[in-house]
């Protein structure tokens, strides 16, 4: 079955700086892939998606880098805010399913 | 701005005890789903649902469980017989489009079976 785990549990930043949460996914059919946050107390909210035919995408303060070759998902937050605190899942779909698999999370803290 | 309503927030059941999780999906939305999140693991998926029928549903969802939008507004998810390990967080989402990984979450309805 499908895999999608996350590197690192968490992760803390000084505000400002950068961030850089990663994932790692097994299935190699997987042709389009999410990153969510969750706030506590709150469900996963989308921030970002990609498709497999793509390496990079960006968003407002967010970048999302796939690498096919090594199944390596990353999401890049810049100049990090406390309001960024949250957990981070990534979640892949196969292609030809509509059927989402999520990671396990990593918590980001930012530290004023 | 629009989004996806759970009640209640907490329930609290005994084992073996049906219970309903409520849902109001944002209302031009077609598309309905359920997940649960047991403490500190991954969010699952369980269904999916479109035009008053389950269009997908994982090997989690089997004959304990199932859904219903009894009117024009509701997305219901029922357990007819709780255990224990039903106790988690249930997310309901719901999208326009037939693209799970654009749904919008609702805060979740936390379980607990004792």
């Amino acid at each position: 079955g499908e895999s999608v785990g996350l590197h690192l549990p968490t992760l803390s930043v000084q505000e400002g700086d950068n961030s850089i949460i990663n994932c790692a996914y097994s299935n190699s059919a997987s042709d389009y892939f999410i990153w969510y946050k969750q706030e506590s107390g709150k469900g996963p909210q989308f921030i970002i998606d990609i498709r497999s035919n793509m390496d990079k995408r960006q968003g407002q303060r967010v970048t999302v880098l796939l690498n096919k070759t090594v199944k390596h998902l990353s999401l890049q937050i810049a100049a990090t805010q406390p309001g960024d605190s949250a957990v981070y899942f990534c979640a892949e779909r196969a292609a030809g399913a509509n059927n989402l698999f999520f990671g396990t999370g990593t918590r980001l803290t930012v530290i004023p | 701005e629009p989004e996806v309503t759970q009640t209640p927030s907490h329930q609290v059941t005994q084992m073996g005890q049906e219970v309903i999780l409520r849902c109001v999906p944002i209302s031009n939305h077609l598309y309905f789903y359920w997940y649960r999140q047991i403490l500190g693991q991954k969010v699952e998926f369980l269904v999916s649902f479109y035009n008053n029928e389950i269009s997908e549903k994982s090997e989690i969802f089997d004959d304990q469980f199932s859904v219903e939008r009894p009117d024009g507004s509701n997305f219901t998810l029922k357990i007819r017989s709780t255990k224990l390990e039903d106790s988690a967080m249930y997310f309901c989402a719901s999208s326009e489009q037939n693209r799970q990984g654009q749904a919008f979450f609702g805060q979740g309805t936390r379980l607990t079976v004792v």
